[in-house]
């Protein structure tokens, strides 16, 4: 079975503060991962690509664990701006296999 | 920059008309999905395809069906429009894995109710 999990939230948490989503995924031989971001009644868009040994991108940090099958993304210096849904996306792969979605973990920044 | 358009953003049915959601793609892609959204169950794939006339089953394809004629035009269909259908509908379209990365790149959305 294919199937990433994540913790729904919601995270409230004051503007400035730094916060941890995680989120596993069933199979070993999942080959990429990414991030994505959903605002209210948007579309996702993706936010970022997570990378074997790990990746930034400003206040965003993305992370991988391959022997425990989990991926993380913390953000520093929260913002009012980072308030969304945050979707845990993995390629079980190989060839064009079609994308699998977490269900996705919300974020509320509170001034 | 992608852009994937959807010929609707709001749809209002009753029960048992047929129904028609229209997705376009300005990038030449050759994958197109249809994905339907609902609180508590996140994004879930009804239809997807790798090239014109060509379609797979996703994980939820019972009550749809889709038609790919041209590469930037992928349409899903519901036959008979039941209220358990009453969701938000997204298409996205993306390169092959061979490509690069299988980014998904989404149209905005269409949000079906049917009564």
């Amino acid at each position: 079975r294919k199937e990433v999990e994540q913790d729904p939230g919601p995270f409230n948490v004051p503007e400035g503060a730094t916060v941890a989503f995680n989120c596993t995924y069933s199979n070993s031989a999942s080959q990429s991962f990414f991030w994505y971001r959903q605002d209210c009644r948007k579309e996702p868009k993706l936010l970022m690509s997570v990378y074997s040994s790990g990746n930034e991108d400003g206040r965003f940090t993305a992370q991988l664990n391959r022997a425990s099958q989990y991926i993380s993304l913390l953000i520093r210096d929260s913002k009012l701006s980072d308030s969304a849904t945050y979707l845990c996306v993995v390629n079980f792969g190989p060839g064009n296999t079609p994308l699998v979605f977490g269900k996705g973990t919300r974020l509320s920044v509170i001034a | 920059d992608v852009k994937v358009t959807q010929s609707s953003r709001y749809l209002v049915k009753r029960t048992g008309e047929k129904v028609f959601l229209e997705c376009v793609q300005d990038m030449d892609h050759e994958n197109m999905f249809w994905y339907r959204q609902d609180p508590g169950l996140g994004l879930r794939l009804i239809y997807f395809s790798y090239d014109v006339k060509m379609k797979e089953k996703g994980d939820i394809p019972e009550g749809y069906s889709v038609s790919r004629e041209k590469k930037e035009r992928f349409s899903l269909i519901l036959e008979s429009a039941s209220t358990n259908q009453t969701s938000m509908y997204l298409c996205a379209s993306s390169l092959p894995s061979t490509s690069g990365s299988p980014v998904r790149h989404f149209g905005p959305g269409t949000r079906l109710l049917v009564l």
